[in-house]
């Protein structure tokens, strides 16, 4: 069975300094991962996903993520956080076989002026 | 523009009445899913449905029920028999398929009293 971990439910940085959030996973077979964002009552927004390949993936609003296959981390990152980005932001994996997401709890970035 | 449409956003009911939730999609997509968020336990899978006329159950079926007539079209009813219906319920698709993203509607805010 695969899960996820997100490690701190809620995180706050100063306006300008770097965003991490953790995301560590839990498979048996070679991961899908994804990060998506939703703000206050909204859908979901893909902001990057690793399939194969690089391992660093870059996506959407200067975010990026890279996979540790040794650490089984797919961590978030952004080197300056933009007040636009206080959200909550969620890490998912999927199977090599099959669409279904297993998503983490979730974690609501805070960003302070 | 092709996406997802859910309604109604807010919808509200009595207690032991059933009611169901609209999800269309124009991307056609295959794939489509229901889920329900609350708050600090991320998303959890209730329904999907890889093609038309055939669905399965996700993690937390009991009390809902769904139907996949069309491919653009995937409905899903919370029953009475669902303890705890008042959630954020969101509805995705995607292609068929390992590796790709789900792409979600806006969400609908069902408040059962």
């Amino acid at each position: 069975a695969q899960s996820v971990t997100q490690l701190g439910s809620h995180v706050s940085v100063s306006e300008g300094a770097l965003v991490l959030l953790r995301c560590n996973y839990s498979s048996s077979v070679p991961p899908y991962l994804f990060w998506y964002v939703q703000y206050p009552n909204q859908g979901l927004q893909l902001l990057l996903k690793y399939t194969t390949g690089a391992t660093l993936v870059k996506g959407i609003n200067g975010f990026e993520a890279e996979f540790k296959k040794s650490e089984t981390s797919f961590h978030l990152t952004k080197p300056s956080a933009h007040m636009s980005d206080a959200a909550e932001y969620f890490c998912a994996v999927s199977a090599v076989r099959g669409n279904k997401l297993v998503f983490g709890a979730g974690t609501i970035l805070r960003v302070k002026s | 523009d092709g996406g997802i449409t859910q309604s109604p956003k807010y919808l509200f009911r009595k207690e032991g009445q059933n009611v169901t939730l609209s999800c269309e999609q124009n991307l056609n997509h295959d794939a489509m899913y229901w889920y329900r968020q609350d708050p600090g336990q991320g998303l959890r899978l209730i329904y999907y449905s890889q093609i038309v006329n055939d669905f399965q159950k996700g993690d937390i079926a009991e009390g809902y029920s769904v139907s996949r007539e069309k491919k653009e079209s995937f409905p899903l009813t919370v029953t009475s028999a669902q303890k705890n219906p008042t959630a954020f319920y969101l509805c995705a698709s995607s292609i068929q398929g390992s590796g790709y993203e789900q792409y979600f509607g806006p969400g609908t805010r069902l408040t059962v009293t």
